[in-house]
């Protein structure tokens, strides 16, 4: 498999489930993030890793809880999220070095009831 | 600050016609970086092309084609004969040489481009 994935790619959770969102990298970078994408609303950047490193947490709640066990592989935690938490939620990677391209996966469409 | 405007938020257009999608920066650093991104119907955003602030060189890649002007801050893209697979969002976006690869993404173009 190449490139990024995710799963799921579709998630309906309630307020007080607890899940989590998973991107994997088969591109050998050492640099992963979480993007927020709300309807109408530009990408908004959440997290940022660096060689296993959280280098940037964009003020984000601290219901959503950032995992990153290796370079290849990036977890998003979820609980207790609000509706305003529905969005699709897209993980990305590239070389840490400066402004290298970033590469994004299909991303998980998350409806919170 | 950095910024990105797209000032066009939907654009439709019948099949074959060319169309100029608007990018417009905002930076002071002299190294930054701007970049391309499609996002089809299913989400995934797909990289189009990446251009550093020394090489305003204009490129052509297919039907595709980016003019990059540091005179006007502009990195407008353009689809030549445009077909009903080129339909998606459009996302022009920023990363400054010292903001460690953070990219500041625009709003987002809508083209319909219908049979």
């Amino acid at each position: 498999e190449t490139g990024v994935t995710q799963t799921p790619r579709h998630l309906v959770m309630g307020m007080t489930n607890k899940k989590s969102l998973k991107c994997e990298q088969h591109l050998g970078h050492n640099a992963m993030y979480w993007y927020k994408q709300s309807a109408k609303k530009p990408l908004e950047l959440m997290f940022v890793y660096n060689f296993k490193e959280q280098t940037e947490n964009n003020s984000v709640p601290s219901r959503f809880s950032p995992e990153c066990p290796n370079s290849s592989h990036l977890f998003l935690h979820l609980h207790t999220l609000q509706p305003e938490d529905s969005a699709l939620y897209l993980c990305a990677s590239s070389q840490p070095t400066g402004s290298e391209t970033q590469y994004f996966g299909p991303g998980t469409r998350l409806l919170v009831l | 600050a950095q910024k990105v405007t797209q000032a066009q938020t939907e654009i439709s257009v019948v099949e074959k016609e060319d169309v100029t999608l608007d990018c417009v920066y905002e930076t002071r650093d002299t190294t930054y970086y701007l970049f391309w991104y499609k996002q089809p119907p299913s989400g995934e955003l797909v990289f189009l092309i990446r251009r550093n602030s020394f090489d305003e060189q204009n490129e052509i890649s297919g039907r595709y084609s980016w003019n990059f002007q540091k005179s006007t801050s502009s990195f407008n893209f353009t689809i030549t004969a445009s077909q009903v697979v080129d339909s998606a969002v459009y996302f022009c976006a920023l990363s400054a040489g010292n903001q460690g690869g953070k990219l500041i993404f625009g709003q987002g173009t809508e083209l319909s481009v219908k049979p």
